[in-house]
């Protein structure tokens, strides 16, 4: 059975300090992994990842994936109260477009 | 431009009612999707449709309709739902289904079933 899974669930840390999120996988015939916040509503795209070892940035964060020990790690750093939300890490099942969602992780940043 | 729209963006619904959920995206993505999402859990997918035509259900129950009138369209009709079906349904777009193109949310219609 494909499955995600985040670590930690849930995260508390204050405004300035940097985070490590980390998400593994298994997940046959795998294509790629996708990052996502999510405040209220819709999750919003962070990152793709497809090749082992590059690293993505986008600003204060920054995502890297490991396809031979099947896992990706979501870095940020300076965080501020805005960080506060769900991230989400998801697998694409290569031909069938089908995300498999970790559970989340909840960070918040206190002031 | 990354935008799905969808409306409404809450429904309130008896369990006898009949209602419509529309989803909409100008991208030129062929692959759109519905998603269900209860508290403090991640999306479950409920229905991928590619280039107008339904490719994957996930065994959703019939009370859930989806329908794709164009390429830009989506729609999830709800008849006789449970209170159980509340929750946040999200419609997602990408480019084409099985390519590993990246999934673009919109913002939900939260659901409640009374």
């Amino acid at each position: 059975e494909d499955k995600v899974v985040q670590s930690p669930l849930s995260l508390v840390v204050h405004e300035g300090d940097t985070v490590t999120l980390n998400c593994s996988y298994e997940v046959t015939n795998f294509r790629s992994l996708l990052w996502y916040k999510q405040e209220k509503k819709a999750p919003t795209f962070l990152f793709m990842l497809t090749s082992s070892g590059i690293e993505k940035k986008s600003g204060r964060l920054s995502s890297i994936l490991d396809k031979k020990e099947l896992f990706s790690i979501l870095n940020i750093t300076a965080t501020q109260t805005g960080d506060s939300a769900i991230y989400l890490c998801a697998g694409i099942i290569q031909g069938a477009q089908k995300l498999v969602f970790g559970q989340g992780t909840r960070l918040t940043i206190n002031p | 431009d990354t935008e799905v729209t969808q409306t409404p963006k809450h429904l309130v619904m008896g369990m006898t009612n009949k209602k419509s959920l529309k989803c909409e995206q100008h991208m030129g993505h062929r692959a759109m999707y519905w998603y269900k999402q209860k508290a403090k859990k991640p999306p479950e997918l409920m229905f991928v449709y590619s280039y107008e035509k339904l490719s994957i259900n996930e065994s959703v129950p019939s009370r859930f309709s989806p329908e794709c009138p164009n390429s830009s369209l989506l729609n999830l009709h709800l008849h006789a739902l449970q209170p159980e079906d509340s929750a946040l349904y999200l419609c997602a777009s990408s480019h084409r289904q099985g390519t590993g193109d990246t999934q673009y949310f919109g913002p939900g219609t939260r659901l409640t079933v009374l």
